[in-house]
């Protein structure tokens, strides 16, 4: 089982509707969650973190994390094309002073 | 705030050569990470500093990989005797803070291309 797991889409969403992205983790004992946005040929750029169970809302983006589950969750509101990248989730590695990262889904925006 | 700033952003290079990287982290982050990405890859955890000190380093990194943080302010990453499968991104990235794990804030990469 790998420590970070996302579905490696393409996720194709309409423009103006939700886009959900989930990642689920494998250390019970995490306790820092984040996510990046990454364009191709360029390098990761944050967009939220997330430390506590429940919702937390940036603008268009929310963060939803559920401890007891394991997962983490990412909803973008009304969907641009601008916001077609991957997107990737972080998490701590309990113990030691690492991210781990899962292998980000790419979402696709259709104007 | 002028970002995390990589050197250089390509690097194109004969298999067996030696090559080295340079990050400089914005100005107030004590923290420093390496990380390799392959494409449909995520970032992959190399090493961290903690202003000088090398507090980590990947089980996965060979002995041809070594950096270092003098002074706790830019750091390099050097790879001896470069082989195909080192081709990658090589991405650093700093954030600041003494305890927890904070938001890291990436620079642009280095792009290695082995010949």
């Amino acid at each position: 089982q790998k420590e970070v797991e996302q579905n490696s889409g393409p996720l194709s969403v309409p423009e103006g509707a939700i886009a959900s992205l989930n990642c689920t983790y494998s250390d019970r004992v995490s306790q820092s969650f984040f996510w990046y946005r990454q364009y191709s040929g360029k390098s990761p750029e944050l967009i939220m973190s997330i430390y506590s169970n429940g919702d937390k809302e940036d603008g268009r983006f929310t963060a939803q994390l559920n401890k007891a589950s394991q997962y983490v969750s990412l909803l973008i509101r009304d969907s641009q094309p601008s916001d077609s990248a991957t997107y990737l989730c972080a998490v701590n590695s309990a113990g030691t002073y690492k991210y781990i990262f899962g292998t980000g889904t790419r979402l696709k925006v259709l104007a | 705030d002028t970002g995390v700033s990589q050197d250089p952003r390509h690097k194109i290079t004969k298999r067996g050569q030696n090559v080295t990287f340079r990050c400089d982290p914005i100005s107030e982050h004590n923290r420093l990470y390496w990380y390799r990405q392959t494409l449909g890859q995520g970032p992959e955890f190399l090493t961290y500093f903690q202003n000088e000190a090398q507090l980590e380093k990947s089980r996965l990194l060979s002995d041809r990989f070594s950096a270092e943080r003098p002074k706790g302010s830019f750091s390099t990453l050097e790879i001896q005797r470069t082989e195909q499968g080192d081709s990658a991104m090589y991405l650093c990235a700093s954030s600041h803070g003494t305890g927890g794990f904070q938001p890291q804030h990436f620079g642009d990469g280095t792009r290695l291309s082995i010949l």
